[in-house]
């Protein structure tokens, strides 16, 4: 089946830049997309979301971008912190026909490593 | 206790053992879900209950039978596991609604090792 991928095992940056984590998706008819991180030892914690009708949504120092044409997802993280290292996953979905519950397909994810 | 909660959080069981995972959430949320997270892969997705009804068997061995007995409640039954099935057992619920999705509330998982 059609899956979610990362360009990147892992992304160094260095504390107070900005990082940048990519994902291509490969289903163009995904109209839902999700960014998680995980620390060690714990499961993965909502970021930021998006849906097919949007190309740009911002949070509290996250941007995701969302690029239909090319089916790219980016996830911007402003002035990065210590506790920003994680792993970071995006997700997609296609909303069921008639609504109701579906599961997520995972991209593998990005670890991302923060320098002192 | 808040959000999504997994017991146990660490279990180490033999081939021929019957052991069940635990997942409830305190969300008020109407799905559920089990997806498995191996070392150097996706997660994968198990199973999805959806008002207590399974809406999607994800082509899972049967020797992991799920159960959500509410939509507060849902249980991973595990019996003559492989080692191979040795990973990282995670829960989600989240709120459906006709026609548009919503995020996805993770538990801690289950680390699950099959000896």
């Amino acid at each position: 089946g059609e899956s979610v991928g990362l360009h990147l095992p892992t992304l160094s940056v260095q504390e107070g830049d900005n990082s940048i984590i990519n994902c291509a998706y490969s289903n163009s008819a995904s109209d839902y997309f999700i960014w998680y991180k995980q620390e060690s030892g714990k499961g993965p914690q909502f970021i930021i979301d998006i849906r097919s009708n949007m190309d740009k949504r911002q949070g509290q120092r996250v941007t995701v971008l969302l690029n239909k044409t090319v089916k790219h997802l980016s996830l911007q993280i402003a002035a990065t912190q210590p506790g920003d290292s994680a792993v970071y996953f995006c997700a997609e979905n296609i909303s069921p026909p008639g609504g109701g519950a579906d599961g997520l397909t995972f991209g593998k994810g990005t670890h991302l490593i923060i320098q002192p | 206790e808040t959000g999504v909660t997994q017991t146990p959080r660490h279990l180490v069981m033999g081939m021929t053992n019957k052991k069940s995972l635990k997942c409830e959430q305190h969300l008020g949320h109407n799905a559920m879900y089990w997806y498995k997270q191996s070392a150097k892969k996706p997660l994968e997705l198990m199973f999805v209950y959806s008002l207590e009804e399974r809406v999607e068997n994800n082509s899972v061995p049967s020797r992991f039978s799920p159960e959500c007995p509410n939509s507060s409640h849902l249980f991973l039954h595990l019996h003559t596991l492989q080692p191979e099935d040795s990973a990282l057992y995670l829960c989600a619920s989240s709120q459906e609604n006709t026609g548009e999705l919503y995020e996805q509330y993770f538990g801690p998982g289950t680390r699950l090792t099959v000896t």
